[in-house]
């Protein structure tokens, strides 16, 4: 089946700093999603990006489907941005990396 | 728009007693609805997929005799955990696709966390 991996599992920053998540995936797909899952579990929904780039405020998203990745911009960090940042990809199913932990110090 | 609930929030049941969750899609009709389960400091697995109508179909390793799926309605789909053990507490989360839409784009329900004692 599609393997999907995120990088780096953890990463920690000052308020303010401005940070990249990647996420490489093994085959074509039609779906990509990434998430936010914040500390109750809700999974929030980021953006669905299959291919191309978007932007949403201090975010934003670019999906090569060529090359099987993608990233996740976040700039200016808030500690509200705190929480695991998820990737999943597919096309009827989802399939789900490990996630990115990210903290935001104040 | 596209608004998934779940219910409950979070559930405490005794070793052996069954637990229903349901899912449902609250401004939008969902033909495919996914069941997952997200055990602590982990990522998502999918336990299955349920259509509309029909029988859910589900992951290599899950056993559908525990985990019953009905998906009876365009915006209900229902999870029972049957017999219910200590090792089945976990971070149960649904989400919805829409019926007729263009992508495939899911959308997430809250989650309910049981707790079997």
């Amino acid at each position: 089946g599609i393997q999907v991996e995120q990088s780096p599992p953890d990463l920690i920053l000052q308020e303010g700093a401005n940070s990249t998540l990647r996420c490489n995936f093994s085959d074509s797909v039609n779906n990509l999603q990434w998430f936010h899952q914040n500390p109750w579990g809700q999974l929030i929904n980021l953006f669905y990006i299959p291919s191309g780039t978007k932007q949403n405020g201090r975010l934003s998203a670019t999906t090569v489907a060529t090359e099987r990745y993608s990233l996740l911009y976040i700039s200016s960090s808030q500690t509200t941005d705190s929480g695991v940042y998820f990737c999943a990809v597919g096309a009827q199913k989802l399939v789900f990396g490990q996630g990115t932990r990210l903290t935001i110090n104040p | 728009g596209a608004v998934v609930s779940q219910h409950p929030s979070r559930v405490i049941c005794k070793s052996g007693t069954s637990v229903k969750i349901e899912c449902r899609s609250l401004d939008f009709q969902a033909t495919t609805m996914f069941w997952y389960r997200q055990f602590p400091k982990q990522s998502l697995m999918l336990m299955a997929t349920s259509n509309e109508g029909s029988k859910a179909t589900y992951e290599q390793g899950v056993e559908k005799d525990k985990f019953l799926i009905n998906h009876a309605s365009l915006t209900l789909s229902t999870l029972t955990v049957t017999s219910a053990h200590p090792e089945d507490s976990s971070f149960y989360i649904c989400s919805a696709r829409e019926a007729g839409g263009l992508s495939y784009e899911q959308y997430f329900g809250p989650g309910t966390r049981l707790t079997v004692t």
